[in-house]
């Protein structure tokens, strides 16, 4: 267990709609990293935030966006869905910033666009 | 901006053996650090191994270790006595100053 928490890990939904993927970083880590995983594009880091506030940016669509709460979870709003955003949506976390420190990833969220 | 690679889209190796997966990146960086994840069927995505650019000694986890060559800008793993358990998806990574970076990745397969 890497100490990171997904909610849902299944989501099934249909095209135009828009969901939200929650992420809970481990006790003590203030960044918070998005990432989609699908067969054709691998592993892409979407983005990034730390302490509440949008630290970097990856290759996330415009119909995406994320925030990162007081609390220090983070939630990935994807809207008008298209078949394309099927795909496993990971969280991550690391202690700081723009350092090196190790991502652990949470177990993913599974997103099916019907 | 930086690439990993993974020329190896699947690997196989019988129990007890020993099996390396290759990776090259390509960094005009002098300091980073480079990873290994494994992915099993669960998909969760679990940390094996890191390396740190600046330390020339080669990174050993239990039965994982790499070989890490700089200045080829190669880091493959080495994994020892190969157990049922250690069939997944391997994915090299690299972080620099920017983000985290992922190979296309290496299926290992394990046979009895």
């Amino acid at each position: 267990d890497s100490g990171v928490t997904q909610t849902p890990k299944h989501l099934i939904t249909a095209t135009g709609q828009r969901v939200t993927l929650r992420c809970s970083p481990r006790s003590g880590d203030l960044s918070v990293y998005w990432y989609q995983q699908s067969l054709d594009q691998g592993l892409q880091f979407l983005i990034q935030y730390y302490n509440g506030e949008e630290r970097a940016k990856g290759n996330i669509l415009e119909r995406f966006s994320a925030q990162q709460f007081p609390d220090l979870h983070s939630e990935l709003n994807l809207s008008s869905l298209e078949l394309g955003d099927s795909a496993l949506y990971f969280c991550a976390s690391s202690v700081g910033d723009v350092d090196k420190n190790i991502q652990y990833f949470g177990a993913g969220t599974r997103l099916s666009v019907l | 901006a930086q690439t990993v690679t993974q020329s190896q889209p699947e690997m196989s190796v019988q129990e007890a053996e020993t099996v390396t997966l290759s990776c090259t990146y390509d960094t005009s960086e002098s300091d980073y650090y480079l990873f290994w994840y494994k992915q099993p069927p669960s998909r969760q995505m679990i940390l094996v191994i890191r390396q740190e650019a600046y330390k020339q000694q080669n990174a050993t986890e239990n039965r994982f270790s790499v070989n890490f060559q700089k200045a080829a800008k190669s880091f493959s793993l080495k994994i020892s006595d190969s157990q049922l358990g250690d069939a997944a998806m391997y994915f090299c990574a690299y972080k620099g100053y920017s983000t985290l970076t992922f190979g296309k990745g290496t299926m290992l397969l394990v046979s009895p």
